[in-house]
C-alpha cells in the first residue's frame, strides 16, 4: 500500500459525458501527478500540481482539467469523453517535486 | 528525454537472480537512472534510482555502466512476487514527470 488512495475504482460511462477522478496523496506530500495508461500509447504523463499550483504539463488534452485542493488532494476532470479516453488514469504523490512518486492503485475509465 | 531500450521480455525461475538490462546511450551526465515496477493490476512501484555509483536498497541492486549509457537492475532472489514490467526511467534534473517506455515484462517460474 503506496498510501495514495484514488477513487473510484471502477467507472463506466458513456461518450459525451464528465467525470470527476479524486486523488489523496500520502500524509504530507505536497506534489501530485497525473498518468493516463491506456494500451496503446502505455503511461504517459498528463499534469503536475505542487501545494496547490500547477508545476508541469505533459500530454493533457483541453477537454481535461485538474486541481489541487487546500487539503492536497487533487481531482481530475474528464469532459466530452470519447472511446478513446478509456484507460487507467493513475495518480502519483511526492514528498517535494522532484522526489521519488508514490501511485496509487488508478482509476479504470471505461467509455461506451 | 534520454531514450531507452529494455528487453521486451524475460523470464527466470524463483530463487534464482534476475538481470534485467537497460540501455540509455543519450543519457546526459545529470541525469538519474530511476527503475520503478509495475506488478499486475497495480500502480507503479518505486524500485530504486542512481546516479554514478553502484546502488543496494531491499529490494534491489542498480549497477551503472562507467560511461552511464547502459544499467542493470538486479535482484538477487527473485520470488513469484517480482513478476512485473519494470521501467528503466533516466530522469532529466529538474524534470517534474516520469516519462515511461515500454518496460520488460518479467516472468518468474515457480
Amino acid at each position: 500500500d503506496s498510501g495514495v488512495t484514488q477513487t473510484p475504482k471502477h467507472l463506466i460511462t458513456a461518450t459525451g459525458q464528465r467525470v470527476t477522478l479524486r486523488c489523496s496523496p500520502r500524509s504530507g506530500d505536497l506534489s501530485v501527478y497525473w498518468y493516463q495508461q491506456s494500451l496503446d500509447q502505455g503511461l504517459q504523463f498528463l499534469i503536475q500540481y505542487y501545494n496547490g499550483e500547477e508545476r508541469a504539463k505533459g500530454n493533457i488534452l483541453e477537454r481535461f482539467s485538474a486541481q489541487q485542493f487546500p487539503d492536497l488532494h487533487s481531482e481530475l476532470n474528464l469532459s466530452s469523453l470519447e472511446l478513446g479516453d478509456s484507460a487507467l488514469y493513475f495518480c502519483a504523490s511526492s514528498e517535494k517535486s522532484l522526489d521519488t512518486q508514490y501511485f496509487g492503485p488508478g482509476t479504470r475509465l471505461t467509455v461506451l | 528525454d534520454a531514450k531507452t531500450t529494455q528487453p521486451n521480455s524475460m523470464e527466470s525461475n524463483e530463487e534464482e537472480p534476475v538481470h534485467l538490462p537497460c540501455n540509455h546511450s543519450t543519457i546526459s551526465g545529470t541525469d538519474y537512472i530511476h527503475w520503478y515496477r509495475q506488478l499486475p493490476s497495480q500502480g507503479p512501484e518505486y524500485v530504486i534510482h542512481g546516479l554514478t555509483s553502484n546502488v543496494n536498497n531491499r529490494m534491489a541492486s542498480l549497477a551503472i555502466a562507467e560511461d552511464r549509457k547502459s544499467s542493470t537492475l538486479i535482484l538477487h532472489r527473485a520470488t513469484l512476487r517480482d513478476a512485473a514490467v519494470y521501467y528503466c526511467i533516466p530522469r532529466i534534473q529538474g524534470a517534474q514527470k516520469l516519462v515511461f517506455g515500454q518496460g520488460t515484462r518479467l516472468t518468474i517460474n515457480p
